[in-house]
């Protein structure tokens, strides 16, 4: 089963708006968020982190926000750039184990 | 500093041929992980390691095997390649439980 979910395949944006990704869970045993970026022939990177015990996380351009209650969390980039155009992974992990689950992904394009 | 080193870069099999995939780090990471992607599948984990000389069985473990002799390396065998094998595989280091990951930049396998 598939416990974090980017109903999202593809997302496009202007240069300069903002971007919003999306991302639910299942497992309410999850208590660590990241986002991963993804370019072509090339391995994940690690984007931006929360924990659960906090709403929002700021990173420069880029924003996480958690809604523990919806099990639902976000990634918000403002303002977009042609070079974030990538695909982005949702993944969670949970205290019980030792591993960590990750979402289809969802492609974003920035359109300059 | 080379971070996650995955060989090889790509690799063509014939149904029932045998190969091994090898990750090496090089941050002292405790945890390893070996992920398949496919198209709108996102991630899957096919097996992990929380330490040298052990290893656990992940969400997508069948037609897998997987050793970690050595902290540094985790070794990815397939025994008799089928065509549903043909994915990207990713190779991913942690230092901590969760954290975020430092992945391999893949291996393209096709089994014919």
């Amino acid at each position: 089963d598939q416990q974090v979910k980017q109903n999202s395949p593809s997302l496009s944006v202007q240069e300069g708006r903002i971007s919003i990704l999306n991302c639910d869970y299942t497992n309410s045993m999850f208590d660590y968020f990241l986002w991963y970026k993804k370019y072509p022939a090339e391995g994940p990177t690690f984007l931006i982190s929360i924990s659960s015990i906090k709403d929002k996380n700021e990173d420069g351009r880029f924003t996480v926000f958690l809604n523990k209650s919806a099990k639902h969390l976000s990634l918000h980039i403002v303002p977009s750039q042609p070079g974030d155009s990538a695909v982005y992974f949702c993944a969670a992990s949970g205290w019980n184990n030792n591993d960590m689950r990750f979402g289809a992904g969802t492609r974003l394009t920035v359109k300059p | 500093n080379a971070g996650v080193t995955q060989t090889p870069k790509f690799r063509v099999l014939k149904t029932g041929q045998s190969m091994t995939l090898l990750c090496a780090q090089d941050m002292n990471h405790e945890y390893m992980y070996w992920y398949r992607q496919d198209p709108g599948m996102g991630l899957r984990l096919i097996h992990y390691s929380v330490g040298e000389g052990t290893t656990a069985k992940g969400e997508v473990p069948d037609g897998y095997n997987v050793s970690r002799l050595k902290k540094q390396n985790f070794l990815l065998g397939l025994e008799s390649a089928a065509p549903s094998q043909t994915s990207v595989y990713f190779c991913a280091s942690s230092g901590q439980r969760g954290y975020g990951y430092t992945f391999g930049s893949g291996t393209r396998l096709t089994v014919v």
